[in-house]
């Protein structure tokens, strides 16, 4: 069945370093979803691509969906201690989440 | 203000009960949704809603059951046949079922069995 892998699993990061979670599906996908959900929390959407080779931004955010609408990232700029939680992607055609990348940001 | 209202926050079962979570909106979306979260997992789709008396079950439906009456509503039983209930549970809502809505989530319903 359609699978959405999402890697790495964690990543600790100095603040000020750069992160990077990728997300590859099985299939492709029609649209892609990203949100992040704080420790204690719940998901909050933070952005969706749809067309291949997207590229959007937001502040110190980018994400990317691959040429194949089958894999997409989002990478953080100096990274913030705001910037601690999990970032799940969501892959569309059938609703899938992945795992997720739990992040922690060491001072 | 708009959101999604789940309770209760914190639910205790005990062996062999079925036990109902909440979740009300008033966002006038369409669609809503049933997630079970568990550590170092993703969300995992129980059930959802496209629209008023209809719902379909998501990847992991056994041992839980849905009822959709009212736009508003969508609540959620965690039946004694789900062997293992202990989990967080979101519930969510966009305005359709089609995957270009944003999904808005509630605080979660944390369930642990006693």
């Amino acid at each position: 069945g359609q699978q959405v892998m999402q890697i790495p699993q964690y990543q600790h990061v100095q603040e000020g370093e750069d992160f990077t979670t990728y997300c590859n599906s099985s299939t492709t996908l029609s649209n892609i979803q990203w949100y992040k959900q704080r420790p204690g929390g719940h998901p909050v959407f933070l952005i969706q691509l749809v067309k291949s080779g997207e590229v959007k931004k937001q502040k110190r955010l980018t994400f990317q969906f691959g040429e194949a609408k089958k894999n997409s990232s989002l990478h953080i700029t100096a990274t913030q201690t705001t910037d601690v939680g999990t970032y799940f992607c969501a892959g569309w055609g059938k609703i899938i989440f992945g795992k997720g990348t739990r992040l922690h940001i060491l001072p | 203000d708009g959101g999604i209202t789940q309770s209760p926050k914190y639910l205790f079962r005990k062996e062999g009960q079925n036990v109902t979570l909440s979740c009300e909106q008033n966002l006038n979306h369409d669609a809503m949704y049933w997630y079970r979260q568990d550590p170092g997992q993703g969300l995992r789709l129980i059930y959802y809603s496209q629209i008023v008396n209809d719902f379909q079950k998501g990847d992991i439906a056994e041992g839980y059951s849905v009822s959709r009456e009212k736009k508003e509503s969508f609540p959620l039983t965690v039946t004694s046949a789900q062997k293992n209930p202990t989990a967080f549970y979101l519930c969510a809502s966009s305005r359709g079922i089609r995957g270009n809505q944003p999904q808005h989530f509630g605080d979660g319903t944390r369930l642990s069995i006693l």
